[in-house]
């Protein structure tokens, strides 16, 4: 089954750029969601078709996919976007059925 | 405004089954996908599964298939996740979340149903 990699954890300081990575065979040929999910809150998506803003979210939040890896990057980041990001890919099945995977979370801790 | 309204926290014994609702107000579009997604706690986002409330087409992820049973009521737009032979692990928060078709995102989600499993 396919599958998406993230790192568990990514550190940055106010006002810096963090990058997220999600990586997965020939990922840049599927589009990439990525949600934000605060403690105790449902996910909220934030990028949709590996690159665009649903309204309501920030310009600083953008996403890039190619190759293997899609990227989340959250410029200027602020004490708010700490949170879990998830990322999500649809997979085609051996017998032609699409299914949704998930990466594993990063924690993104704002310090 | 778009809501996903689900049900109440529920506690089964191991062995039980679960039903969860999921009501869908306020969508512009007539049709969408609903999707459950699994979350155990402290761990990451599991997808569970999808249905097509028009056409009533469901799709399972491979690990659910068998135990999950995934249904709609078009009329009070509502989806249902049913989980049986509960067990531990199934200790969750299940999420459902809406998905318009060509778009590919979830766009909306519900707030989440706790169940827990214990004796």
């Amino acid at each position: 089954s396919y599958e998406l990699t993230q790192p568990p954890s990514v550190s940055v300081s106010p006002g810096q750029t963090a990058s997220i990575t999600c990586s997965g065979d020939k990922l840049g040929d599927k589009f990439v969601c990525w949600y934000q999910q605060r403690p105790g809150q449902s996910p909220v998506l934030v990028i949709f078709q590996d690159n665009y803003r649903p309204s309501g979210i920030p310009e600083r939040f953008s996403g890039s996919n190619s190759g293997n890896t899609a990227t989340l990057t959250i410029s200027g980041t602020q004490a708010m976007d700490e949170a879990d990001y998830y990322c999500q890919a649809w997979d085609t099945t051996d017998v032609g059925t699409n299914t949704v995977v998930f990466g594993g979370g990063t924690k993104l801790t704002v310090l | 405004e778009v809501e996903l309204v689900q049900s109440g926290a529920e506690v089964k014994e191991p062995g039980a089954s679960v039903k969860i609702s999921c009501k869908v107000s306020g969508y512009t579009r007539t049709d969408y996908y609903i999707h459950w997604v699994q979350q155990a706690p402290g761990k990451g986002l599991e997808w569970m599964g999808l249905i097509n409330p028009e056409d009533g087409e469901v799709i399972y992820a491979e690990k659910f298939q068998g135990r999950v049973s995934i249904t709609a009521d078009t009329s009070a737009d509502t989806a249902y996740v049913e989980v049986s032979s509960l067990r531990s692990e199934d200790t969750a928060v299940y999420y459902c979340a809406t998905d318009p078709p060509g778009v590919d995102k979830f766009d909306y989600w519900g707030q989440g149903t706790l169940v827990t499993v214990s004796s």
